[in-house]
């Protein structure tokens, strides 16, 4: 199985300031079409995750610019720019190229 | 509007079974490939199953933690896909989710809790 691992934040953010967080992948997630299969979601409390990009750099219909994905093969960054009270949650990156599909343990995001 | 309501969790003993339904509407489900998402009491997601659509020949797959014990189905005069879940183990205590479109779209979620 392809493992995930993603950094911690250091907490808290100042709201407007960027924070950015990695994920690292134990193999690569670039398929044949040149595709690179890792998504970003975001979980506010209470609430069911929320996809933000996939395609690692592709934001999902509605999401903000602010949120950004890049990285190669196997190391992710998903960077917040200026960050705001409602960007406060726990964000889980996920490789979508091969079965079982896995996701990281999560990164929290605290806001001040 | 797309929605997913899944139904079917509750407090089950270890070695039991229980079925999950995820009613859905607002989008062509035949064609949906629809997935199950756990989350444990830890805040851990974990991917448990999905299942292609008809021109796929409604291709299944699991994790290797419900393997053999979880099955996925669905019907598509129903707009409905479920998890029927078989022996089930204190670990597989978690709120489920069911998911559309790699993760666009998800329910509520239905809570599952495996306690003797």
């Amino acid at each position: 199985d392809i493992v995930m691992t993603q950094g911690v934040l250091p907490n808290p953010v100042p709201s407007g300031e960027s924070a950015s967080i990695t994920c690292r992948s134990s193999k690569s997630l670039v398929y044949k079409d040149g595709k690179t299969y890792l998504n970003w979601f975001l979980q506010r409390p209470g609430q069911s995750p929320q996809l933000l990009t996939y395609w690692m750099s592709t934001r999902a219909s509605g999401v903000s610019d602010r949120f950004s994905g890049s990285g190669s093969g196997t190391y992710f960054t998903l960077k917040i720019s200026r960050v705001r009270a409602e960007d406060a949650g726990v964000y889980y990156c996920q490789q979508v190229r091969e079965y079982p599909l896995t996701f990281g343990s999560g990164t929290k995001l605290e806001i001040k | 509007e797309v929605q997913l309501v899944e139904t079917g969790g509750g407090l089950v003993q270890p070695g039991k079974s229980l079925k999950l339904t995820c009613a859905t509407s607002g989008f062509t489900f035949s064609n949906a490939w629809m997935d199950w998402v756990r989350q444990s009491p830890e805040k851990q997601l974990e991917w448990v199953a999905q299942i292609k659509d008809k021109s796929n020949n409604y291709a299944t797959y699991y994790a290797e933690s419900v393997k053999g014990r979880f099955t996925i189905s669905r019907d598509d005069s129903k707009s409905s896909v479920y998890l029927q879940m078989n022996s089930l183990k204190e670990e597989d205590t978690a709120i489920y989710y069911c998911t559309w479109e790699a993760g666009d779209y998800w329910g509520q979620g239905v809570m599952v809790t495996v306690s003797s």
